[in-house]
């Protein structure tokens, strides 16, 4: 079956950085993608990596492993705006998302 | 860049009453727009694919006889609930491709249901 794990809650302190995780299973897959969501707002596109490697864009970056089935999303200097939810999806073979559970990210002064 | 607009933003409505959401792609053709819903605090579950033109692809449990989707158009796709019920209540999300582009995922604002 296709699935998407990732944290269901992670706190990190304003100014510092935290890594959130992601690993899928897919069937055929065509990218990662990461997305912001805060409460009662739909999500907005963060980030897509499709290769290998470190995307780095401002003070988030995603990195992918595909032959790991893994992905993380990476943010610095946190701001008390960066409190969110973050959503991993993988495209599969069928270009269709499928979505992880999100990760809520508190972040404390 | 791509922009979505959906509406309305939100609506109360009662138990047996129809509700429908519009969703419409603003600077571009969206041939496929998608149809989520997230429950809270879960993540968001497609319950089905319109496609301009034709019938739309429902996912499985999803009633497509409950849950009315028409893509008349390249840029308007809408939602009816039919006969709502309370556990209907959830927030819905249309999003579309951009044609051409892999990542084009553009979302719409959503749409708090709460049927009473």
């Amino acid at each position: 079956g296709q699935n998407i794990d990732q944290p269901t809650e992670m706190t990190a302190t304003e100014g510092a950085i935290v890594q959130i995780n992601c690993t899928y299973q897919t069937s055929g897959f065509n990218g990662l993608f990461w997305y912001q969501q805060h409460a009662g707002e739909a999500p907005t596109f963060l980030s897509y990596n499709v290769l290998d490697g470190l995307e780095e864009k401002g003070r988030f970056s995603s990195f992918l492993s595909r032959s790991k089935g893994y992905s993380y999303l990476l943010l610095k200097e946190l701001q008390m705006k960066d409190s969110a939810s973050y959503l991993c999806a993988a495209m599969d073979s069928n270009y269709q998302l499928i979505w992880g559970a999100g990760t809520k990210l508190i972040i404390k002064p | 860049g791509a922009v979505v607009s959906q509406h309305p933003s939100w609506v109360i409505c009662k138990s047996g009453t129809s509700v429908k959401i519009e969703c419409r792609s603003l600077d571009f053709q969206a041939t496929t727009m998608f149809w989520y819903r997230q429950f809270p605090k879960q993540s968001l579950m497609l319950m089905a694919t319109s496609n301009e033109g034709s019938k739309a692809t429902y996912e499985q449990g999803v009633e497509k006889d409950k849950f009315l989707i028409n893509h008349a158009s390249l840029t308007l796709s809408t939602l009816t609930v039919t006969s709502a019920h309370p556990e209907d209540s959830s927030f819905y999300i249309c999003s579309a491709r951009q044609p051409g582009r892999d990542y084009g995922y553009t979302f719409g604002s959503g749409t708090r249901l709460t049927v009473v």
